[in-house]
């Protein structure tokens, strides 16, 4: 059973770069077959889709947040990351990772717990 | 930029039935958009119960349906049960990698 946990700071200073990692168990992202995602929640309201990524490296970005986004993937670590620039409060969210098969569009089929990030001097 | 748009709010009756929708703010939402549908109670992770447009996610109950009714993405429950409080998100697909969630619904079972 795959399952996926989100890691990293959960207090980010403003300006500074917000990093995070989803580290990937009971399955392999080389095996292909599975886009790897990025969502977050601001507080008390809806998802934003932030971006994914397959295990090749091909991304896909909101282009609401191209500019300071950047996903990655380390197969020999199994695990997929998130970098987001110059961060304001406006990126205080709650931030999960998801997988989405390759070919069942909109299926996330397993996603992380989430983890809170908040951006505050 | 696209607006998906959903009820920001329902109410339905224990047993009863509610169809959600997911619209655009300009244009009408086809099976080209993959509609997909995703139940969040509070504190935890979504959960995908429909993906492109009808079918869905493992383990979903039948009493879980999605469709296009109009010009619009719809989902459905039927035999409406408590624990279907909760918050239900669309999301479509448009396009060179891009989806966009919409903003919600609250559902109430009373």
């Amino acid at each position: 059973q795959v399952q996926l946990q989100e890691s990293g700071p959960g207090l980010v200073k403003p300006s500074q770069t917000l990093s995070l990692t989803c580290t990937v168990s009971g399955g392999s992202i080389s095996s292909g077959g599975y886009y790897w995602s990025w969502i977050r929640q601001h507080p008390g309201k809806g998802l934003e889709w932030i971006g994914y990524i397959y295990y090749s490296g091909t991304t896909y970005y909101n282009p609401s947040l191209k500019s300071r986004v950047t996903i990655s993937v380390d197969t020999s670590k199994n695990q997929f990351s998130l970098k987001l620039g110059s961060v304001t409060a406006a990126d205080t969210a709650v931030y999960y990772c998801a997988r989405n098969p390759l070919h069942d569009y909109g299926d996330l089929d397993v996603w992380g717990q989430g983890t809170t990030v908040t951006v505050s001097s | 930029q696209t607006v998906v748009t959903q009820e920001p709010s329902f109410s339905v009756s224990p047993g009863g039935t509610v169809t959600l929708t997911c619209g655009l703010s300009s244009g009408s939402v086809s099976t080209s958009y993959y509609p997909s549908w995703y139940q969040q109670t509070p504190g935890q992770a979504p959960r995908t119960l429909i993906y492109s447009t009808n079918t869905r996610s493992s383990g979903v109950p039948d009493r879980f349906s999605g469709s296009i009714l109009g010009n619009k993405a719809a989902l459905t429950i039927t035999g409406a049960q408590a624990d279907d409080e909760c918050d239900y998100y669309c999301v479509l697909y448009i396009g060179s990698g891009v989806w966009v969630f919409g903003g919600g619904t609250k559902l109430t079972v009373l």
